[in-house]
């Protein structure tokens, strides 16, 4: 079985302020891959990010960068100095190796105020 | 490329009324699926499939059902609808291990 925890239901912060979107996963398999996705108030779902399990390397791309922990089994997001276009629902995701589906966590909804 | 293409985008229904939904890839993905979105529920899937000729239930598919006669194109019927099946509906697709690409949604109501 395999499950992603997203706590945080709603997160409300003033632009240019940093925060962090956490994501909790489990499951049994040793291959997996997580991933992150923003679904804009327009409602479609934008990919982010994909990592491997055997691949811990931190990422950051521009004012986003993820943080990969196999041995918290977390895979964190942070926005840096966050910009009011950057408000959204953000989900994490979870495919592990034997399975052919992506279980998703129930999203954090940011809210960036000017 | 086109994508992931869902059509309708919006719908409304009656009770018992039956409706399709359709998805169409032009990636050549394998998999396919169909997600319910409903306010604090996140995502979740309603059925899925690994190729052609194939599908499988997923955690919610009371109510519907689907088919994949052709690879790049996955159908979501509701037979008969009742208001709980009001929701957005995303369909997806993938290669086995990357991610998911998704369709822009559709909006049903159930009235």
């Amino acid at each position: 079985a395999q499950k992603v925890t997203q706590a945080q239901t709603e997160i409300s912060v003033v632009e240019k302020e940093d925060v962090t979107l956490d994501c909790v996963y489990e499951t049994r398999d040793t291959t997996y891959y997580l991933f992150w996705y923003k679904q804009p108030p327009s409602g479609e779902l934008v990919f982010l990010i994909r990592r491997n399990s055997f691949d811990e390397q931190n990422e950051i791309s521009g004012r986003y960068s993820w943080n990969f922990q196999k041995s918290t089994s977390s895979f964190n997001f942070t926005i840096t100095a966050s910009q009011v276009v950057d408000s959204a629902v953000y989900f994490c995701a979870l495919r592990s190796g034997g399975s052919y589906i992506p279980t998703f966590g129930r999203g954090t909804s940011l809210i960036v105020h000017p | 490329n086109a994508g992931v293409t869902q059509t309708p985008k919006f719908r409304v229904l009656k009770t018992g009324q039956s409706m399709t939904l359709l998805c169409a890839q032009d990636m050549n993905h394998e998999y396919m699926y169909w997600y319910r979105q409903d306010p604090g529920m996140g995502l979740r899937l309603i059925h899925y499939s690994v190729g052609e000729g194939t599908t499988a239930k997923g955690e919610v598919p009371d109510g519907y059902n689907v088919s994949r006669l052709k690879k790049q194109n996955f159908l979501l019927g509701l037979e008969s609808a009742a208001p709980s099946q009001t929701s957005v509906y995303f369909c997806a697709s993938s290669y086995s291990s990357t991610e998911a690409f998704f369709g822009q949604g559709t909006r049903l109501t159930v009235v």
